[in-house]
């Protein structure tokens, strides 16, 4: 069976830190990209970060830029959100995804993320 | 950054009706990177459609999309009891992915 699963959220202080984990089973992890999404109780998804396969290219949104850190460990099929300098406003569901991107000489085509993780809540209050 | 602007916010229908969700995006959506998405509550989003208008394995073909450009839009031909959630459309041409607020398709 396909499945991510999340661990490591909890309750944090405010400027605190955690590290949120994303276990792969059932494909083959090495071969999707990987992304963070978050979602405030009873509101709208913001998508927060994604690493490609090797864990060489990574983005984010500009309200986690300098204090999260996507990473992977395709040996131990993976992923991790290193977060710091924790706020209120980082208090959600944290979800992790996974997504097929096809690479064609130069160019890269994606698929949008078709597996999801169950969540993993991150309270940050003091 | 691309806004998605959703509507409506909230569509009441009944089983069997037909629904028709938009999706709005403040600039061009690159190579119709257009998603869709359906959550229930206590539960984790579900990809219905990529590309615009390609459905992922083992989603009905009550589901499509279309559109392209800026204008995108999912339509449930006819609804069944268990399609009665909260969807989300979203962008992933361009950095950072963005997503809709979200339209609930209620009974």
């Amino acid at each position: 069976e396909v499945q991510l699963v999340e661990s490591g959220g909890g309750l944090v202080q405010p400027g605190g830190s955690l590290r949120l984990s994303c276990a792969g089973s059932g494909f083959r992890f090495s071969s999707y990209w990987m992304h963070w999404v978050r979602q405030v109780p009873g509101k709208g998804l913001v998508w927060v970060s994604r690493t490609d396969t090797d864990g060489s290219s990574t983005t984010y949104v500009d309200s986690v830029k300098g204090r999260f850190t996507i990473s992977r460990d395709n040996a131990k099929n993976t992923l991790y959100l290193e977060m710091n300098s924790l706020r209120a406003e980082d208090t959600a569901v944290y979800y992790c995804a996974r997504e097929y991107v096809l690479l064609i000489g130069a160019n890269r085509y994606y698929h949008g993320m078709d597996v999801w993780g169950q969540g993993t809540t991150v309270t940050v209050s003091s | 950054e691309i806004v998605l602007t959703q509507s409506p916010g909230t569509l009441s229908l009944s089983p069997g009706e037909r629904a028709t969700l938009s999706c709005r995006a403040s600039q061009s959506v690159s190579s119709r990177y257009l998603a869709w998405y359906q959550q229930k509550p206590g539960q984790a989003p579900r990809l219905l459609i990529y590309g615009a208008s390609s459905r992922t394995s083992g989603i009905p073909d009550r589901f499509s999309g279309s559109g392209s450009g800026t204008d995108f839009t999912l339509t449930i031909s006819r609804l069944e009891p268990e399609d009665f959630a909260v969807y989300y459309c979203q962008q992933y041409g361009s950095s950072p992915r963005t997503f809709g607020q979200g339209t609930k398709v209620e009974i």
